[in-house]
């Protein structure tokens, strides 16, 4: 069943643009994850952040949590074209389950 | 070794056929799952193994069998598939069920049910 619901479900932006998904979820979390998966290819993990946390930061990407509206964001800063791909949060209980996606487009 | 191994990566078959995916991983997890995606969609659960038990069935129809030889192994045994079964299977594993740690993922295998 999926709980995540992101936000917005596609984005195109530029080359050296900031591209920011949201996630928001329903019910409590040991923590919530994103991912990124390339056109019909497996899901590869990019962040983790714990219920417990509130921001996270890995290379050009910055995460954050808020329990008390049960949502969560990602940021890409100075996207790529390499950087295209769809965006998953996934919120972490004793399965992980999955929202429904931000489809990402970055233009050259 | 952080690879999820998925076979084959392809596969068309017919509605009277049995088939079988399979899965693997040597990187001592002990959760492994099934996931189902369709097209623009996000994955959904099928079956969750933890400890080689099956923990979870999420109401998935029975001509769907998982199967878990050992801990490095997860097989999806398929009969009598229905055109709209066609989608692409992702298996996923994590050192625990949930947890504070992340999933690996294979790359998939693309079903298409003719």
């Amino acid at each position: 069943s999926q709980q995540g619901e992101e936000d917005p479900q596609a984005l195109s932006i530029q080359e050296g643009e900031n591209a920011t998904m949201n996630c928001s979820y329903k019910t409590s979390i040991n923590n919530l994850q994103w991912y990124r998966q390339n056109s019909g290819r497996g899901l590869v993990h990019l962040i983790l952040i714990r219920s417990n946390e509130r921001e996270k930061h890995s290379g050009r990407l910055r995460v954050t949590l808020d329990t008390s509206k049960k949502s969560s964001s990602l940021l890409i800063t100075a996207s790529r074209a390499a950087d295209t791909a769809s965006y998953f949060c996934a919120t972490v209980g004793q399965n992980f389950v999955f929202g429904p996606g931000t489809r990402l487009s970055v233009l050259p | 070794d952080t690879e999820v191994t998925q076979t084959p990566k392809h596969l068309v078959m017919g509605m009277t056929n049995k088939k079988s995916l399979k899965c693997e991983q040597h990187m001592g997890h002990r959760a492994m799952y099934w996931y189902k995606q369709k097209a623009k969609k996000p994955p959904e659960l099928m079956f969750v193994y933890s400890y080689e038990k099956l923990s979870i069935n999420e109401s998935v129809p029975s001509r769907f069998s998982p199967e878990c030889p050992n801990s490095s192994l997860l097989n999806l045994h398929l009969h009598a598939l229905q055109p709209e079964d066609s989608a692409l299977y992702l298996c996923a594993s994590s050192p625990q069920r949930g947890g504070n740690t992340e999933a690996f993922f294979g790359q998939g295998t693309r079903l298409t049910v003719v």
